[in-house]
């Protein structure tokens, strides 16, 4: 799975949009990107994810670029409950147990949505 | 639909004893997982299993044995404790179907090993 980069921190005001970056220019044609998220000591929590076309969910939306190198994430009106670390991840999804579904959690951004 | 879930929450052990952490889902998913996750790390997977009767070794395997007897449960066992598996322990599933991988997280296992 190709390898990504994102800023270690990031702040928001409660009610304004958060824009999370993830640069991943080594992605591969058939390699997706997955956007989770750790509150703190819960378990990671899906977001949403994409090929190509930007994608819109009932949390979310997901901007990917033209090229596929990078992908911004958008949460449309952060509340406090958003503070978090989000997590962008790379990867092929093929049927079969290939590399065990290993999902490669990095540093992500620790998001802090305040009032 | 309660998802994924674990059992226990949290669990002090003395270096040496056993114990089995439970993990369930109730979304018919095929493919379970164990990772573990120690403080300013990622999660690291320990075992996954791809059905029913069938598992897999991950990147972090020694000191742990799992079981899937049932589709709907993946059991993780310690049978001699020590000190650096003091972590919190996430199971997850997945369905994996083409262009669909997601895994659902259960809430987590905090085992501190005296």
């Amino acid at each position: 799975d190709a390898k990504t980069t994102q800023p270690t921190s990031m702040d928001c005001a409660e009610g304004r949009a958060a824009n999370l970056p993830c640069n991943h220019s080594t992605i591969s044609g058939n390699e997706y990107v997955y956007w989770y998220r750790q509150i703190h000591s819960q378990g990671p929590q899906y977001i949403i994810h994409g090929l190509k076309n930007n994608e819109t969910n009932e949390m979310a939306s997901l901007i990917i670029t033209e090229d596929r190198k990078s992908s911004t994430l958008i949460l449309p009106h952060a509340t406090l409950r958003d503070t978090a670390v989000y997590y962008c991840i790379v990867r092929v999804v093929t049927r079969g147990n290939s590399q065990g579904g290993k999902l490669i959690f990095g540093q992500g951004t620790e998001l802090s949505v305040k009032p | 639909n309660a998802g994924v879930t674990q059992t226990p929450k949290f669990r002090v052990l003395k270096t040496g004893q056993s114990m089995t952490l439970l993990c369930a889902q109730d979304m018919n998913h095929e493919y379970m997982y164990w990772y573990r996750q120690d403080p300013g790390m990622g999660l690291r997977l320990i075992h996954y299993s791809v059905g029913e009767g069938t598992t897999a070794k991950g990147e972090v395997p020694d000191g742990y044995n799992v079981s899937r007897l049932k589709k709907q449960n993946f059991l993780l066992g310690l049978e001699s404790a020590a000190p650096s598996q003091t972590s919190v322990y996430f199971c997850a599933s997945s369905l994996r179907v083409v262009g669909d991988d997601t895994q659902y997280f259960g809430p987590g296992t905090r085992l501190t090993v005296l």
